[in-house]
Formats: C-alpha cells, structure tokens, sequence
C-alpha cells in the first residue's frame, strides 16, 4: 500500500497569511493526488484533483504543486473560512490512502 | 443540485450486521463511480470501498475485505454497503462520495451516517 505523510500534523496562522502544506508519498504516484479541506461535523470537500487542478468553485487562493512523491498545498492569503482540516489522498492506486490531515489554526 | 444521502447508520453489537444505503440525485448517477469512506471519531478518513460505474470493478480496504459488501442498483440511484460481523474498530462516520474516474479525486459527498459498535 501507498503511505501517505502530512507535514505538519498541525499549523497556526493569521488571516491574510501565506501557509504550505506538504504531502509525500512512500512511492510514485504522477500526479494523481487529491487536496481536501474538512470542517468539524462535516464532510470534506474536494479542493484540487490532480496534483494542481482547481476544483470547479474553489478559490484561486488555493494552489496545489507536484509530482512523482512530493506534493504541496498552498494557501495564499489566508481567510477566516479556510481554518480547517486539509487531507491528501493519492489516487494512484488502489487501496486508496489519505494522509493523516493537518489542522490548520487561528494563531 | 448533486445530492448522496445516507441512511441506515445505527448502533449494532459486535458480531451484528448492518445495511448503509445511500441515495443519489442530481446527477447520471449511472455514468460514475461510486465509494465509501469512513472516519472514525478523532480520526483521520479511511477508505473503505469503490464500485465502478456499471460494477465490473469492486475494490476493497483490507480492513474490512471478506465481511463488507459493495453494491449499487442505478435503476434505483442507490448505492449499498452491506456490512457483517461488525467490529469495535469499525464505529465511524460513512460517507458515499463519488468520483468521476478513478484518477481524480471524490468530488462529492454525502453529509454521513454514524455507525456505532458497541456491546
């Protein structure tokens, strides 16, 4: 199975602040990697597909970069809305593996 | 408006069975994929299970190979998830979602169902 690694497990933040999220994978996945941002009680919503296809209604705020086993996920500007759980999952293979989310906090 | 409604969440005791069903609308639901996806309370998601649009691929987490059971009926735009010999491990919030191909992601999701295994 692929493993997936979130770094960092958790970040503190401030509106208007630039944050990255990195997702390594334990073999080569192309670019077949998803971005998920998840609120308490809800259900995650898919931010980018593809290693850095925007989701149809995602703020271009959102970017994601990568290849083969390291992969981003940047935030621009941070806003008060995008304080959240944000998980990657590679899509590569099956099983599919997420990551083990890192959550991002008002500093 | 796309829309997966689950159902059939519950408490069971260890050993039990139980049927999640989720209820598709909005979208050609015979044209996509279909999977499940659990979280367990505190925790990190999970996959759990994926069947191809007209179910000629079904694929399952090792965790629950052997007592789980995909299905979909697209007459019914329904997707099932038979679940037996439950387990403690197993309690977690079920989520369907789908996906267009097997490459890009779960685009949508239903709002969940809590399935609790406790005696």
């Amino acid at each position: 199975d692929i493993q997936m690694t979130q770094s960092p497990a958790s970040v503190s933040a401030s509106v208007g602040d630039r944050v990255t999220i990195t997702c390594r994978a334990s073999q080569d996945i192309s670019n077949w990697l998803a971005w998920y941002q998840q609120k308490p009680g809800k259900a995650p919503k898919l931010l980018i597909y593809a290693a850095s296809t925007l989701q149809s209604g995602v703020p271009s705020r959102f970017s994601g970069s990568g290849s083969g086993t390291d992969f981003t996920l940047t935030i621009s500007s941070l806003q008060a809305e995008d304080f959240a759980t944000y998980y990657c999952q590679q899509a590569n293979s099956f099983p599919y593996t997420f990551g083990q989310g890192t959550k991002l906090e008002i500093k | 408006e796309v829309q997966l409604v689950e159902s059939g969440g519950g408490l069971v005791k260890p050993g039990g069975s139980l049927r999640l069903s989720c209820a598709a609308s909005g979208f050609t639901f015979s044209n996509y994929n279909l999977n499940w996806v659990r979280q367990a309370p505190g925790r990190g998601l999970e996959w759990v299970s994926s069947i191809s649009s007209s179910s000629s691929y079904i694929y399952y987490a090792d965790s629950v190979k052997g007592r789980f059971t995909i299905s979909r009926d697209n007459a019914k735009n329904s997707l099932y998830l038979q679940m037996n010999s439950l387990r403690a491990e197993d309690t977690a919030v079920y989520y369907c979602a789908r996906n267009y191909d097997l490459l890009t992601g779960f685009s949508d999701w239903g709002q969940g169902t809590l399935v609790t295994v406790s005696s």
